[in-house]
């Protein structure tokens, strides 16, 4: 079957660093994506990866590896508002999503 | 309209009605979706649209209903509603090219009694 695992819930301070790590087990990978839902909102999307490596866009850089079936969201500089889930989802080999249950972060004065 | 539109955006239903959530877009993307949204589950795809005039099934199709008669326009009907239908309902859509990235609207909070 498909998988995507990611944390239930992670709390991390203003100001500093937090990491959200998803590991996936999908038929076939054209792609990992990470969105943001604050709550009572609807998802939006963050970021890309499609090649192993880092993608760095502002505060947030996202990573991958293929071979690891491995992504991680990296926050930087944490603000009040980074206060949401993060939701990891992966394009399946029928270009289908496979979503994540998603990780709650809370952040903390 | 801007972007995706959804209604209602929170209803209360007895169990056995039938319901319809509207969803309209004025993106012109070919691709439409509709996900519900559960507590400690990803989001789980119902249906989807390639295309007007086309739709298929996604993860968890029974108890619902979509049509695709236009480009814009991709109802999600329940039958006869039953509890298990309560969840927040979203309506996606893709722009061209198979790239994954989806645009959600707001989303309907459906509660089924």
């Amino acid at each position: 079957g498909q998988n995507i695992d990611q944390p239930t819930e992670m709390t991390a301070t203003e100001g500093a660093i937090v990491q959200i790590n998803c590991t996936y087990q999908t038929s076939g990978f054209n792609g990992l994506f990470w969105y943001q839902q604050h709550a009572g909102e609807a998802p939006t999307f963050l970021s890309y990866n499609v090649l192993d490596g880092l993608e760095e866009k502002g505060r947030f850089s996202s990573f991958l590896s293929r071979s690891k079936g491995y992504s991680y969201l990296l926050l930087k500089e944490l603000q009040m508002k980074d206060s949401a889930s993060y939701l990891c989802a992966v394009l399946d080999s029928n270009y289908q999503l496979i979503w994540g249950a998603g990780t709650k972060l809370i952040i903390k004065p | 309209i801007a972007g995706i539109t959804q209604a209602p955006t929170s209803q209360i239903l007895a169990a056995g009605r039938r319901m319809t959530l509207r969803c309209t877009q004025d993106m012109r993307h070919n691709a439409m979706y509709w996900y519900r949204q559960d507590l400690g589950l990803g989001l789980r795809l119902i249906h989807y649209s390639n295309t007007a005039g086309t739709t298929g099934k996604g993860e968890v199709p029974d108890g619902y209903s979509v049509s695709r008669a236009n480009t814009d326009d991709f109802p999600l009907t329940l039958a006869s509603a039953v509890p298990s239908q309560t969840s927040v309902y979203f309506c996606a859509t893709a722009p061209p090219g198979n790239t994954g990235e989806l645009f959600f609207g707001e989303g309907s909070r459906l509660t089924v009694l």
